[in-house]
């Protein structure tokens, strides 16, 4: 069974730009989750979505936002960047909302200039 | 709300066993997970205990749970060189948010 897939693996982008992140789940499952992680904050959570609807959302500003589809694809946007937001970005999926345990990709690399 | 502590570095022998440790605030807690990061790479799901058990083994691993204390330990047997890596201690509140230890760096001497 593959794994969660990231796409792009990393990214460069100059402040001001917005970026879009993909994240493909593992087959069946259909809740994502979204996490930033620095290295002086650690994991932060973003967002989780289920069933296309946000169901949970974490302490970012509203330049961070995502969606997912119906076959539980998700994406997730920044815009107008800011070199703060240089992080790696991992997106994990679970079976369902609530107890299931996280399976993460391997992260998107922002790099913000 | 539910806070996640873990020491930020381990340093063992290889060949000896490591024990990492984690505490936790919210004692209705259900769910409590280990997770593994390697450099460059996602958090890998090593294991995960429900709260109404004590203890829990899988091959090299032993996860021990002290509910009382609120204290959550992950014995790794025989630590070779590839079980370099991050650490991560996460607890399910009661609001099945997943809270988040800093991870403990575990660093193998030869």
């Amino acid at each position: 069974k593959a794994g969660v897939t990231q796409t792009p693996r990393y990214l460069i982008k100059t402040r001001g730009q917005q970026v879009t992140l993909s994240c493909s789940p593992i087959s069946g499952h259909r809740s994502v989750s979204w996490y930033q992680q620095t290295p002086g904050q650690g994991l932060q959570f973003l967002f989780e979505y289920f069933s296309e609807t946000q169901r949970n959302k974490g302490n970012f500003p509203g330049r961070f936002s995502g969606r997912q589809f119906s076959n539980s694809r998700s994406e997730m946007n920044v815009s107008t960047l800011e070199l703060g937001d240089s992080a790696l970005y991992l997106c994990a999926s679970s079976k369902r909302q609530g107890d299931s345990p996280l399976h993460f990709g391997n992260g998107t690399r922002l790099t913000v200039t | 709300g539910e806070d996640v502590e873990q020491s930020l570095f381990l340093s063992v022998r290889e060949g000896d066993s490591s024990v990492i440790n984690c505490t936790y605030t919210d004692s209705s807690s259900t769910y409590l997970y280990w997770y593994k990061q390697e450099p460059g790479a996602g958090l890998q799901l090593l294991t995960y205990i429900f709260s109404n058990m004590d203890m829990k083994q899988d091959q090299r691993l032993t996860v021990l749970l002290n509910k009382k204390d609120k204290h959550l330990s992950l014995r790794i047997a025989d630590t070779q060189t590839g079980d370099s890596a991050i650490y991560f201690c996460a607890a399910r509140d009661s609001n099945y948010q997943l809270i988040w230890g800093a991870g403990t760096k575990l660093i193998i001497k030869p």
